[in-house]
């Protein structure tokens, strides 16, 4: 079946260092991919998405690209900012509902 | 409405107890999901609507758990006979009709979330 692995939690970072949360998928025909964020004390959000293969999405400052030989969606930041700190799921749409990975909780300190 | 709305925020009851969780999803939005997020987890998926479809009803963990659709609109999540395993925060997303990968079918827009705690 379809599936989404996320690299284990926390990731605690300084302010202005370099962020990647792995992401891989397992599913059949050509997936759409997602990064949903969770900031403290609200709601999940959309943050970025890409719906085929090679496409890069994007948003503040974040990117991810989706690989399809690798089966992969990785996050990544160049310079993290403590308003950053929240928790990253990755998710997957095939033919109809989504599913999401375990989620990546990011901590930045000043 | 303008967003996903969900009641009640935080609900506290006890074990053997039944419990309704409402969601009222956007207007017009034909896609309506629910999840459960329990502390330290991520989220799982419990059920999934779609329109006029027989719902997927793959994530659901016991048959204590059901959940209605009335009208293609507001929808219920019953949780009969609470077990302390039920506490979580049952969210509630809603996506707007649609196919194809470039599709709004694909974004879903989430409701704060219902808070619940089973003693």
């Amino acid at each position: 079946g379809n599936s989404v692995t996320q690299m284990e939690g926390p990731v605690t970072l300084s302010e202005e260092a370099f962020l990647t949360i792995n992401c891989t998928y397992t599913a059949t025909g050509y997936p759409s991919l997602f990064w949903y964020v969770q900031y403290p004390g609200e709601g999940l959000q959309l943050l970025l998405k890409a719906t085929k293969a090679d496409d890069k999405g994007s948003n503040k400052g974040f990117e991810a690209t989706y690989r399809k030989e690798t089966t992969s969606f990785h996050l990544e930041k160049g310079s993290v900012q403590v308003s950053d700190s929240a928790v990253y799921f990755c998710a997957l749409k095939a033919t109809d509902k989504l599913i999401f990975g375990t989620g990546t909780r990011l901590q930045v300190f000043p | 409405g303008a967003g996903v709305s969900q009641s009640p925020s935080n609900k506290v009851t006890e074990k053997g107890k039944d419990v309704e969780l409402r969601c009222d999803p956007i207007s017009g939005h034909t896609a309506l999901y629910w999840y459960r997020q329990s502390l330290g987890q991520g989220l799982e998926f419990l059920i999934y609507f779609q329109g006029n479809s027989a719902p997927d009803k793959s994530g659901l963990p016991s048959d204590r758990f059901s959940a209605e659709r009335t009208g293609g609109s507001v929808s219920t999540l019953t949780i009969q006979r609470t077990q302390q395993e039920d506490s979580a925060v049952y969210l509630c997303a809603s996506s707007q009709p649609g196919t194809g990968s470039l599709s709004g079918a694909n974004v879903l827009t989430f409701g704060a979330g219902s808070r619940l705690t089973v003693l």
